[in-house]
């Protein structure tokens, strides 16, 4: 079956526009995990999803950052007023429950000029 | 300080040679501790998990955590050029749902 798919895989915007980053975990999986890795170092945390709910999003950096699953399926991650510190590679992950082995898609690479 | 610690090397090795990378960790409460392996421009993959202390072996790779010291490990036998990655470890506690990463540990095996 289909892993776990992101799109797009490379957005480049300007500094103060608005941006979607999507992901479609795999079939069936309940859970769904958003973290950012910056160059060099290793994901950081934004926020969980059980179901539809955000179970945790003590991850997210500021207001900014907001996401949603409204059908328990697919995500989305809307970054509001891009600064150049956004700039990262955003990965999604998803898992079948509650300590269940994480999967991960290949990321968003976000570039904010 | 970060909740876990891993050194970024790089580190290269020749093809054949045994690898060890190492992380350290500060909170108590992680239970669960796994390592994986990330190729350039892909997501990371899974490949050891591990939740008490000792030894857990797969094919040519060996996870090692004691809790005691805060320490984990994760050994590579005859290491292949394939094996090139960065390696990262990840823990999560109890209930977290969370995972927190070492900064990952660029690898280089040199045929």
């Amino acid at each position: 079956g289909a892993g776990v798919s992101q799109t797009p895989s490379n957005k480049v915007t300007e500094k103060g526009k608005y941006v979607e980053l999507r992901c479609d975990p795999i079939s069936g999986h309940t859970a769904l995990y958003w973290y950012r890795q910056s160059l060099g170092q290793g994901p950081e945390f934004l926020i969980y999803f059980q179901g539809t709910g955000a179970a945790d999003d003590s991850g997210l950096p500021n207001d900014r950052f907001f996401a949603v699953r409204p059908e328990g399926s697919v995500s989305t991650l809307k970054i509001q007023r891009t600064e150049r510190g956004d700039s990262a590679v955003y990965l999604c992950a998803s898992s079948s429950g509650v300590g269940e082995t994480q999967y991960f898609g290949p990321g968003t690479r976000l570039l904010v000029l | 300080q970060k909740e876990v610690e891993q050194d970024p090397g790089p580190l290269s090795v020749p093809e054949g040679a045994i690898v060890s990378l190492n992380c350290t960790y500060s909170n108590s409460a992680f239970q669960y501790f796994m390592w994986y392996r990330q190729y350039s421009r892909k997501g990371p993959e899974l490949l050891m998990y591990t939740y008490s202390s000792g030894n857990k072996e797969d094919g040519r790779f060996t996870a090692q955590v004691d809790k005691s010291s805060k320490y984990i490990s994760l050994f590579i036998r005859d290491s292949q050029p394939s094996d090139s990655a960065t390696y990262l470890c990840a823990m999560e506690g109890e209930g977290a749902q969370k995972l927190v990463f070492g900064q990952g540990t660029r690898l280089t095996i040199n045929p």
